[in-house]
């Protein structure tokens, strides 16, 4: 099926350190998600994209369509131990319907 | 408030025997899913319905089954559970139409079978 490869796959940084992650498709999305998941818990919805080039902020988180539709990229400035989670992206293709494919995961972990 | 719910949040089995895993969901969602999630895979679409009396198989669907018979749940059978399905399951919903409020997502059922 259509895949999202989203990278890198894992990051240990140091608290206080921006992160960048991103994902990227040979195909194109009507949509961009992106879901944080803590230990034990299911995926939450951080921030949701719908147009082409539209940056959206959610606190100390950003994300944003690309202008192709086909990749998306989420940052996160001056990273706190709360932050720590697995980051996936998730898009929504233009015939999918009501279906997500979603990333392979960031696992980002911070030294306080 | 609405909510989705996953039961039981951890279960031990033994190969060969069929398991059930419950999802609950009051959002009045249409849509409802299947994932099992294990390193290295990310998260694999199992199962899913668009409403009731609906289902549809996923990526990885052998050895598994759902049933729809109401909005609410989403129950998932192993038939002979195989310790090749231990794995860490998440039930989502989401609303009949577009993306704008994503999936929402269960906490998970741990699953180990022996």
């Amino acid at each position: 099926g259509q895949q999202l490869n989203q990278s890198p796959q894992s990051m240990f940084i140091q608290e206080g350190e921006d992160v960048s992650m991103n994902c990227t498709s040979s195909s194109i999305f009507n949509t961009w998600l992106w879901y944080k998941q803590e230990p034990g818990e299911g995926p939450v919805l951080l921030i949701a994209l719908y147009k082409a080039g539209e940056l959206t902020s959610n606190g100390r988180l950003t994300a944003q369509f690309g202008i192709t539709r086909k990749d998306s990229f989420l940052n996160i400035s001056a990273s706190i131990p709360s932050d720590v989670g697995i980051y996936f992206c998730a898009g929504q293709l233009g015939n999918a319907g009501n279906m997500l494919t979603f990333g392979g995961g960031t696992r980002l972990m911070v030294k306080p | 408030d609405a909510e989705i719910t996953q039961s039981p949040r951890h279960k031990i089995t033994e190969t060969g025997r069929q398991v059930t895993l419950a999802c609950h969901q009051t959002w009045n969602h249409n849509n409802m899913f299947w994932y099992r999630q294990d390193l290295g895979h990310g998260l694999r679409l199992i199962h899913y319905s668009y409403g009731v009396q609906d289902t549809n198989k996923g990526e990885v669907s052998d050895g598994y089954s759902v049933s729809r018979s109401n909005t609410e749940d989403l129950p998932l059978t192993l038939e002979s559970a195989a310790s090749s399905q231990t794995s860490v399951y998440f039930c989502a919903s989401s609303q009949r139409k577009g993306m704008k409020d994503g999936y929402t997502f269960g906490s998970g059922t741990r699953l180990t079978v022996v």
